[in-house]
């Protein structure tokens, strides 16, 4: 089980560009969930899909931001244009079942993601 | 007022002492709780689990739950200082969302 994938670890951009983050959730998972943590605000749930489709994305923060999950092995989350106060760790988790004891949330390693 | 609140901290320790986080929440609604631990910079994972009222226990960690207070803390017995951490209070809420507490850094002292 190689746990749930995030590329890039680090991302460092000017204001202005677009960044995207890639995600590969755990096999057989059929949530997936895109959190973003800041020391200010903590961590934020963004958006969840439920079988590639999106089920709430009221935690987007503005229309910056669009995620996608084409099939069940991939999702991406996209900032165009990019902000200095997107900066932030960006982790993407995945659950058989939503945050149950025998299914609990696994996190990916995240993206710190620096925009300048 | 937040939806998870928790101390900050840090909380210090000593080692081998009992470490007590505390964690309350405004949705009276929720039904699921979570307390994550998550190493500096690493991303959290889940220690425990707790969805009724009292007290469940898993090795040296013991989760409550109190419903009609809002309440939900964990004890860490014999803290270690490998139990240094930030402690993240995870709530559900609408039934799908998961909401965290802004954490709580524990340092056990040698």
């Amino acid at each position: 089980d190689a746990g749930v994938i995030q590329s890039p670890r680090h991302e460092v951009t000017e204001m202005g560009q677009e960044v995207t983050l890639r995600c590969k959730p755990i096999s057989g998972h059929d949530y997936l969930f895109w959190y973003r943590q800041t020391m200010m605000r903590g961590l934020e749930l963004l958006i969840y899909f439920n079988n590639n489709v999106p089920i709430d994305d009221s935690g987007m923060p503005e229309d910056r931001f669009s995620a996608k999950m084409p099939n069940a092995s991939f999702s991406t989350l996209k900032i165009q244009p990019s902000e200095p106060r997107d900066s932030a760790v960006y982790f993407c988790a995945s659950s058989a079942t939503y945050g149950t004891d025998n299914s609990p949330l696994h996190f990916g390693n995240g993206t710190r993601l620096t925009v300048t | 007022q937040k939806e998870v609140e928790q101390n900050s901290g840090p909380l210090s320790v000593p080692e081998g002492a009992i470490a007590s986080l505390n964690c309350t929440y405004s949705d009276r609604g929720s039904q699921s709780f979570f307390w994550y631990r998550q190493y500096s910079g690493k991303s959290p994972e889940l220690i425990m689990s707790i969805y009724s009222n009292g007290d469940k226990e898993d090795g040296r960690f013991t989760a409550q739950l109190n419903k009609a207070s809002q309440y939900v803390s964990l004890l860490i017995r014999d803290s270690q200082p490998s139990d240094s951490a930030t402690y993240l209070c995870a709530v559900n809420k609408d039934g799908n969302k998961l909401v965290f507490g802004a954490g709580t850094i524990l340092r056990v002292k040698s």
